[in-house]
């Protein structure tokens, strides 16, 4: 079957750095995304990774590693807005988009 | 990018009746896609609708529950038919980016609690 794996629930202190892992076993791979979710909204993209590396934007980097099966979400210089849900998906084989149960990252004072 | 409504934005309903929510979206797109998204959990893709064609439902999602309309590019429908608890739920409307672009749009949801 297919699976995403991602931690239930994060925390850090603001102005810290954060890194949220997501691991994969998909039928096929057509990239990797980020989304963010504030709670009682719609998710909105963050990053899309197809090739093997680090992506950075702003204060937020994705980073895949194919052969892993593994994707990392780097928030840096954590503000309290970022406190939300981190959705990781993948595209398989099909083009179809499998989501993670998504990590809720609380950003404390 | 592309903007994306829906009505209606929330509902509270009895067990065993129906709700049609509507999805708008500003400008034409040949798949849109229906989430359901419980409280906690990740997204759950309940079908693909195509204009012209009929829906493309998933694993666990029948048409009899979950009839879906695509009567032109920028609009689609989904009923939740003879609803029960078990149905409360956010349900949400998305399309893929332009050519070329790897996002997909969400809309603002509808949140659904059944009585």
């Amino acid at each position: 079957g297919q699976n995403i794996d991602q931690p239930t629930e994060m925390t850090a202190t603001e102005g810290a750095i954060v890194q949220i892992n997501c691991t994969y076993q998909t039928s096929g791979f057509n990239g990797l995304f980020w989304y963010q979710q504030h709670a009682g909204e719609a998710p909105t993209f963050l990053s899309y990774n197809v090739l093997d590396g680090l992506e950075e934007k702003g204060r937020f980097s994705s980073f895949l590693s194919r052969s892993k099966g593994y994707s990392y979400l780097l928030l840096k210089e954590l503000q309290m807005k970022d406190s939300a849900s981190y959705l990781c998906a993948v595209k398989d084989s099909n083009y179809q988009l499998i989501w993670g149960a998504g990590t809720k990252l609380i950003i404390k004072p | 990018s592309a903007v994306i409504s829906q009505k209606p934005s929330r509902d509270i309903c009895q067990r065993g009746t129906s709700l049609t929510i509507q999805c708008q979206v500003d400008s034409q797109v040949t798949m849109m896609f229906w989430y359901r998204q419980q409280p906690g959990q990740s997204l759950t893709l309940i079908a693909t609708a195509n204009q012209g064609s009929e829906a493309t439902y998933e694993s666990g999602f029948v048409i009899d529950k979950f009839p879906i309309s695509r009567p032109n590019l920028t609009f689609s429908t989904l009923t939740v038919s003879n609803m029960s608890p078990e149905d409360s739920s956010i349900y949400l409307c998305s399309v893929g980016g332009t050519s070329g672009s790897h996002e997909q749009f969400f809309g603002p949801g509808t949140r659904l609690t059944v009585l």
